[in-house]
């Protein structure tokens, strides 16, 4: 059975840390991994997204890596700041199933 | 650009009335979905829809009709709600099956 686990939970840290979130799943044959943003109350926000063949993907202060034969992605976070307090969700493609982790709940506090 | 749009935001009904939920994207995006979120349980595909005219079931389509009568616009109806209903729907959209997918603001709905 196809699953996708994200551990811990929830992860509390001061400002200015660096700091990795991470994203596991069964099966290595995906097509893809999606890192989303969930504010409360809102929708989810795409943040990266890594196709099988690539190792990691950038965009700013974030760093998505990938290891499939491992079954495990991490999303890196750079210089932490307030604003980046949210829910982390990662997503896993299988051929037609596309898969949610039941999310990091992140709070960065000054 | 607008992107995914979702009416109503917040809903209360009582077990057994109907409803139908509005995705409306202006991506000219071909496959549409509809997901539920529920504690605990992260998102769950209900039914999606890979072009006009078209549906399909997801993971947990039981109690839930959709249709995709225009390009734009994805419809999701609950003929006969349930307390089992309760949850936050999203609606979203993409290019392509294997691409990034675009997410709407969400739908609360409460089924008492």
């Amino acid at each position: 059975k196809q699953e996708v686990t994200q551990i811990p939970a929830a992860l509390s840290v001061p400002e200015g840390e660096n700091l990795v979130l991470n994203c596991s799943f069964t099966d290595s044959a995906i097509y893809n991994l999606q890192w989303f943003r969930q504010d409360p109350g809102k929708g989810l926000t795409s943040l990266l997204l890594i196709q099988s063949s690539q190792r990691e993907q950038t965009s700013g202060r974030l760093n998505a890596s990938l290891d499939k034969s491992s079954g495990r992605s991490t999303l890196y976070i750079a210089a932490s700041q307030p604003g980046d307090s949210a829910t982390y969700l990662c997503a896993v493609r299988w051929t037609d199933k596309l898969i949610f982790g039941t999310g990091t709940r992140l709070q960065v506090f000054p | 650009n607008a992107g995914v749009t979702q009416t109503p935001k917040f809903r209360v009904l009582k077990t057994g009335q109907s409803m139908t939920l509005l995705c409306a994207q202006d991506m000219n995006h071909e496959y549409m979905y509809w997901y539920r979120q529920d504690p605990g349980m992260g998102l769950r595909l209900i039914h999606y829809s890979v072009g006009e005219g078209t549906t399909a079931k997801g993971e947990v389509p039981d109690g839930y009709n959709v249709s995709r009568l225009k390009k734009q616009n994805f419809l999701l109806g609950l003929e006969s709600a349930a307390p089992s209903q309760t949850s936050v729907y999203f609606c979203a959209s993409s290019q392509g099956l294997a691409v990034e997918q675009f997410f709407g603001p969400g739908t609360r709905l409460t089924v008492l």
